[in-house]
């Protein structure tokens, strides 16, 4: 198995563009996390599904976020419209159950 | 929610064995402690994982006292490759399945 996979790994925007970060967790996992990180604030939990399904998302931080999961095996993460502030890394995890999760590389957004 | 405190740097030599303790008070009953490896510009990467007692694997040992209120990653005779940052991962006890990720502790390992 290739491995959690985020695309783009770079992505630089200009403030007020959407942006839309994407993931590919593991085959046959069930659980799947959006994370963010950065200096200040470390690693933020954005948004926890399970089984396709948004089961928590009091970690996104406005209405500009957005996730989705469509299906067992694609989560997208929107930020329409795009703000300095949201400049980090953005990380994806997919685990089975309870088990150890799996990160992917992680995009690096950049909103200028 | 729950909180998690860690040291933030520590340096070690080669050959030596690294301690690293997360402090983490209100964390769910049921879940696992979980410690994390990251390189720069990678994701974090599974180390060991316990729910008390102690747990060891082929690269580390974790130690979680029975009021679970803290957990020690062991690093028996560090090498120059495990200089990075590591993190302990905790469920939050609000049951709202949030799961919080320590500050970090980053780690020198010296010649």
């Amino acid at each position: 198995d290739a491995g959690v996979i985020q695309s783009p790994r770079h992505e630089v925007t200009e403030m007020g563009q959407e942006v839309t970060l994407r993931c590919k967790p593991i085959s046959g996992h069930n659980s799947l996390f959006w994370y963010r990180q950065t200096m200040m604030r470390g690693l933020e939990l954005l948004i926890y599904f399970n089984n396709n399904v948004p089961i928590d998302d009091s970690g996104m931080p406005e209405d500009r976020f957005s996730a989705k999961m469509p299906n067992a095996s694609f989560s997208t993460l929107k930020i329409q419209p795009s703000e300095p502030r949201d400049s980090a890394v953005y990380f994806c995890a997919s685990s089975l159950a309870r088990d150890r999760w799996f990160f992917g590389q992680g995009t690096r957004l950049t909103v200028v | 929610l729950a909180k998690t405190t860690q040291p933030i740097s520590m340096d070690s030599y080669e050959g030596q064995e690294v301690n690293i303790t997360c402090s983490h008070n209100n964390i769910a009953t049921n879940d696992y402690i979980t410690w994390y490896q990251q390189f720069p510009s990678q994701g974090p990467r599974f180390i060991i994982q316990g729910y008390k007692t102690k747990v060891t694997n082929e690269v580390a040992s974790l130690f979680i006292p029975a009021d679970r209120k803290s957990s020690t990653l062991s690093l028996p005779r560090v090498s120059l490759s495990d200089t990075a940052v590591y993190y302990c991962l905790v469920g939050d006890t609000s049951g709202t399945y949030k799961y919080i990720f320590g500050t970090g502790t980053r780690l020198k390992v010296l010649a």
